[in-house]
């Protein structure tokens, strides 16, 4: 059981410069949420999906896209890589909505992205 | 604004000494109370999560406590390990909305010898 698998661990870009950050969870979860972490920040929720094929926006969600085509693959896409998205970016999967008294958010371990 | 604000920032302790976290959230309405611990390098996991009705809830040498009234939170680490050295995260939960979830900043925890 591998829970919540991100790849890569680690990525430099240039500006301007396009990737997919890849997630993947193998237990079933309808919901699957893309966070950035920045130092002295909380966690800031970038987009999240229900379902297969139902996504929606989150705090902070210019310059990433998303897609949910199947239940298990929550890919993000940094469209034009800027400066500021430096970050690290976690996917996280959940069993019921995070407003549900019994949601349980499993994380996935993080990609480290420098944009230079 | 819905704010989760945790202290202190950081803190050093010797392995073998308790410990205690503070959150305290103006997150409205409260559904549940959660707190992670995340590793360097790793995602966060889950240690307790608390819902309105609940004052105290353990894991082992964690014990969570929750005060709905006062609108706080703390995390108190009994007999410290080295394994205990990281960041502990107050997540709170809002109802009614998908998704919506209000972390805290984190608390640094070092543990040494």
């Amino acid at each position: 059981n591998a829970g919540v698998t991100q790849t890569p661990k680690f990525q430099v870009l240039k500006t301007g410069q396009s990737m997919t950050l890849q997630c993947a969870q193998d237990m079933n979860h309808e919901y699957m949420s893309w966070y950035r972490q920045d130092p002295g920040m909380g966690l800031r929720l970038i987009h999240y999906s229900v379902g297969a094929g139902i996504t929606d926006q989150g705090e902070v969600p210019n310059g990433y896209n998303v897609s949910r085509s199947t239940t298990e693959d929550f890919p993000l896409r940094l469209l034009s890589a800027a400066p500021s998205q430096t970050s690290v970016y976690f996917c996280a999967s959940s069993y019921s909505y995070p407003g549900a008294a019994n949601y349980g958010y499993t994380f996935g371990s993080g990609t480290r992205l420098t944009v230079v | 604004k819905n704010q989760v604000e945790q202290s202190p920032q950081s803190l050093i302790i010797l392995e073998g000494k308790n410990c205690t976290l503070q959150c305290n959230y103006t997150v409205s309405p409260f559904s549940n109370l959660r707190w992670y611990k995340q590793d360097t390098g790793r995602g966060p996991v889950s240690l307790t999560i608390m819902t309105f009705s609940e004052n105290t809830k353990s894991n082992g040498r964690y014990t969570a406590t929750l005060d709905a009234d006062t609108k706080q939170s703390s995390l108190h680490i009994t007999a410290s390990q080295l394994s205990d050295s990281a960041s502990y995260i107050c997540v709170v939960s809002h109802t009614g909305t998908a998704s919506k979830l209000t972390f805290g900043t984190g608390t640094r925890l070092q543990v040494t010898l």
